[in-house]
């Protein structure tokens, strides 16, 4: 099992739909969940960060925790063609120390 | 807030030249320095981690003597690639953190090395 595992995608959504990514962890004692979005040929650029189990909203970008079932999720509404990306889901493990562990990343497309 | 400048952006040089990648945060001061590479169409590898004025701690498998890492202050670090060959050809990636592991890391804009 991955330490941290996310749908491989790609994911197509139409422009103005809801984009759904989903990302599992395994280390239970972990506390701190991040989502950067990486377009193609350039670095990661945080979008949400998210510490507690529920929502967390910003603008179009919704984050969900559930600590219980070691899951966390980034929905994006309103799709735009500017979000096609590759989405990565970050975990600071507790066995981890310092370090942060990526998923494997979403590939999202949104189609006009 | 929160900006990472990463230089330069590209660089192609010939095998065997040692090339030198310079990690600034801008505008806080960085307690942690990540360095990761990234191969196309593949997630981050975390090579290494830095802590301002001592030794960096190498993840298994990167060679400490082929990628230096110097953490000489608060707000710089810096990636040296010695005598690079063509495999050392990939896309680097620094990141920094203030405070604890519990926050997040900001990325710089990324070196693209090329080795001919």
């Amino acid at each position: 099992q991955k330490e941290v595992e996310q749908n491989s995608g790609p994911l197509s959504v139409p422009e103005g739909a809801i984009a759904s990514l989903n990302c599992t962890y395994s280390d239970r004692g972990s506390q701190s969940f991040f989502w950067y979005r990486q377009y193609s040929g350039k670095s990661p650029e945080l979008i949400m960060s998210i510490y507690s189990n529920g929502d967390k909203e910003d603008g179009r970008f919704t984050a969900q925790l559930n600590k219980a079932s070691q899951y966390v999720s980034l929905l994006i509404r309103d799709s735009q063609p500017s979000d096609s990306a590759t989405y990565l889901c970050a975990v600071n493990q507790e066995t981890s120390g310092s370090r942060l562990t990526f998923g494997e990343g979403t590939q999202l497309t949104v189609n006009p | 807030g929160a900006v990472v400048s990463q230089h330069p952006s590209r660089v192609i040089c010939k095998s065997g030249t040692s090339v030198k990648i310079e990690c600034r945060s801008l505008d806080f001061q960085a307690t942690t320095m990540f360095w990761y590479r990234q191969f196309p169409k593949q997630s981050l590898m975390l090579m290494a981690t830095s802590n301002e004025g001592s030794k960096a701690t190498y993840e298994q498998g990167v060679e400490k003597d082929k990628f230096l890492i110097n953490h000489a202050s608060l707000t710089l670090s810096t990636l040296t690639v010695t005598s690079a060959h063509p495999e050392d050809s990939s896309f680097y990636i620094c990141s920094a953190r203030l405070g604890p592991s519990s926050q997040p890391q900001h990325f710089g804009d990324g070196t693209r090395l090329s080795i001919l």
